[in-house]
């Protein structure tokens, strides 16, 4: 079983739509959790950051963590076609990026 | 462009043979991470280098290697290539040891490897 799990769809929506993307895990010792975004042949770039529980806000972005049932989520509010990428979720057990656990990466595609 | 810098983009081999991706860390960063990543597996880390010496090591086969250079710029070497090898390599870079509160790395944009 993999430390971390991530559905990697493809996912497709209408823009507009609120997109719902989420991890889950199962080390209890991940205590730092991130959300990368990776365009087409590119390489992945740090979208959101949260640590421990709660939610965090971003513009149209919302990361959310749940420990207790070690599943965090992000959020996309009036999707846009350019938010069409993979998102991939990573974990740590430290602070900083040392050993960063992905998940597979979610394929989203947003239409117009 | 997050300044990292990979060469080459696109590399095909064939089975046995060797290959080395290199890596030009963002200006001022000291740590270098090679990630492989592929559609089954995801990004998978491979190796840390910080300031020229290894740092932290990941699932990387025995038949790869890799080191940082006194400029900081990195090398990774494939040999006996195998099919499972075809990935996507990326380098990433960090300011230092931990890329900092946010655990934010800056990827380049990777080498594309198709083993034949």
């Amino acid at each position: 079983q993999k430390e971390v799990e991530q559905d990697p769809g493809p996912l497709s929506v209408p823009e507009g739509a609120i997109v719902s993307l989420n991890c889950t895990y199962s080390n209890s010792a991940f205590q730092y959790f991130m959300w990368y975004r990776q365009y087409s042949r590119k390489g992945p770039e740090l979208l959101m950051y949260t640590y421990s529980s709660g939610n965090k806000e971003d513009g149209r972005f919302t990361a959310q963590v749940d420990k207790s049932s070690k599943y965090i989520s992000l959020f996309i509010r009036d999707s846009q076609p350019s938010d069409s990428a993979t998102y991939l979720c990573a974990m740590s057990r430290v602070q900083g990026a040392q050993k960063l656990v992905f998940g597979q990466g979610t394929r989203l595609t947003i239409n117009p | 462009d997050s300044g990292v810098t990979q060469t080459p983009k696109h590399l095909i081999t064939a089975t046995g043979q060797r290959v080395t991706l290199r890596c030009s860390p963002r200006s001022g960063d000291l740590s270098v991470y090679w990630y492989q990543q592929s559609l089954d597996q995801g990004l998978q880390f491979l190796i840390q280098y910080y300031n020229g010496e290894e740092r932290a090591k990941g699932n990387i086969l025995e038949r790869f290697s890799a080191q940082q250079f006194p400029d900081l710029h990195s090398e990774l070497n494939l040999s006996s290539l195998e099919l499972g090898d075809s990935a996507l390599y990326f380098c990433a870079s960090s300011e230092g040891g931990l890329a900092g509160f946010t655990g934010e790395l800056f990827f380049g944009e990777g080498s594309r490897l198709t083993v034949l």
